[in-house]
């Protein structure tokens, strides 16, 4: 089983400010996504990475993979309200490649 | 064109009674895989339907069974409801299973 962490689990931050949500793994990433839910609503992904060390930017949103594989971290710039959410990561299982594991997530809320 | 669409949005149950919950993939996708959301965690992955069979399946028991129409949709059915089975249920599509994953927004099962 492929288990991913993330952190922290909460956040509760001012309007402006930047934050950094991580995602780990003790095995190595095929690919990993990201993904953003709001409540009563389904995952939407945000982005995939696949390559080592790749940083891909959305906006005020960067993601980066980590060189080996085995983590991943969203930076949010000048976070604003409609940021919160409950932002998660997910991959692939190792050999089980038809099996998707999402982490815990961590629940971003953003005060105007 | 719509997207994933689940019904019912809201279900109420009691223990020990049986559950039918149903997906509309996205136009296009032949594969749909269904997911546990308990609060305040990740989907946790409960098996996945392509070709009407089921191909990978989570850690989850044999009250939990499904089924793939012709027509891609798609049925989760529960039996013998626990307390613990009170979740947010999704259901995910895709065109084929390498491809990227769009969510319902889910059906949401209280068991009393």
């Amino acid at each position: 089983t492929q288990l991913l962490e993330q952190s922290p689990q909460f956040l509760s931050i001012q309007e402006g400010e930047n934050l950094t949500v991580y995602c780990n793994s003790s095995s190595v990433f095929s690919s990993l996504q990201w993904y953003r839910q709001e409540p009563g609503e389904g995952p939407v992904l945000l982005v995939t990475v696949v390559t080592g060390g790749e940083v891909k930017k959305l906006k005020r949103l960067t993601f980066q993979f980590g060189d080996a594989r085995k983590d991943s971290s969203l930076h949010i710039t000048a976070a604003q309200p409609g940021d919160t959410g409950l932002y998660l990561c997910a991959s692939r299982g190792g050999y089980n490649f038809n099996k998707f594991y999402f982490g815990s997530g961590t629940k971003l809320n953003v005060k105007p | 064109d719509a997207g994933v669409t689940q019904s019912p949005t809201h279900l109420i149950k009691t223990r020990g009674q049986q559950v039918t919950l149903r997906c509309s993939p996205k136009s296009g996708h032949d594969t749909v895989s269904w997911y546990q959301q308990a609060l305040g965690q990740g989907p946790q992955f409960i098996f996945q339907y392509y070709e009407e069979e089921e191909r990978q399946r989570g850690n989850f028991p044999d009250r939990f069974s499904g089924h793939q129409f012709p027509n891609y949709s798609s049925e989760l059915n529960v039996n013998a409801l626990l307390l613990g089975d009170s979740a947010l249920y999704l259901c995910a599509s895709s065109l084929s299973d390498f491809d990227t994953q769009y969510f319902g927004p889910g059906t949401r099962l209280t068991v009393l």
